[in-house]
């Protein structure tokens, strides 16, 4: 079985701030990805970022920035340069390798709320 | 635009009747997946199909049904409505590579269903 788990339920940003959102992970699969989705107030769920397991790199795409530590089975999402736009919910979520389906398993998600 | 489409956005209907949701995957995408999200249960995933075949059940209500068709686009359907069925659904669709963990799955805006 998999879980994630985020321990920030609501977190504040100033404007052009840096944040880190927290995730957890437990998996008994050898390999599988880690992904981050935001779901602004009209609901759409927007992938952001992913990192696979055996990615010797830290994944980045523009502002965001996954901090992949394995041996603490974290994941991090970093995102810089804070701005408006930003404040919405961020969910972590992953995926193993096991038999034929390979569905995502979510955490809790955070409210991220980004402030002049 | 993440390239998989939902229809309807937005659905009120009362106790006891039933509903079809509609999902059309992103081009050339043959996993499909259904989601439900609910204030106090968070993102639940209900049924994965492949190429129309089911892959994988979660925490799917007998009450509720889905089929993935020919032309890969696919329909949950949900009878005996409850109160506690109003959530938002969501239908997510990723690349033909079923055990390839590392592709990402792309959501759709999601149909808001209320049960009245």
């Amino acid at each position: 079985a998999q879980k994630i788990t985020q321990t920030q339920p609501g977190m504040f940003v100033q404007e052009k701030e840096a944040v880190t959102l927290d995730c957890t992970y437990d998996t008994s699969d050898p390999s599988y990805g880690l992904f981050w989705y935001k779901q602004p107030s009209s609901g759409e769920m927007i992938f952001l970022i992913y990192q696979g397991s055996y990615d010797q790199q830290n994944a980045t795409e523009g502002r965001y920035s996954l901090n992949f530590q394995k041996a603490r089975k974290s994941a991090n999402l970093v995102i810089s340069a804070s701005q408006l736009g930003d404040s919405a919910m961020y969910f972590c979520a992953m995926r193993g390798n096991t038999g034929t389906a390979s569905k995502l398993t979510f955490g809790t998600g955070t409210r991220l709320q980004v402030t002049l | 635009d993440s390239g998989v489409t939902q229809t309807p956005k937005h659905l009120i209907t009362a106790t006891g009747q039933r509903v079809t949701l509609r999902c059309s995957p992103r081009s050339g995408d043959l996993s499909v997946y259904w989601y439900q999200q609910s204030l106090d249960q968070g993102l639940q995933f209900l049924i994965q199909y492949y190429n129309g075949e089911e892959r994988a059940k979660g925490n799917i209500l007998e009450r509720f049904s889905a089929q993935q068709f020919p032309d890969l686009h696919s329909e949950l359907n949900l009878s005996s409505l409850e109160l506690g069925d109003s959530a938002l659904y969501f239908c997510a669709s990723s690349p033909r590579l079923l055990k390839d963990f590392n592709t990402e799955a792309f959501f759709g805006q999601g149909t808001r269903l209320t049960v009245v």
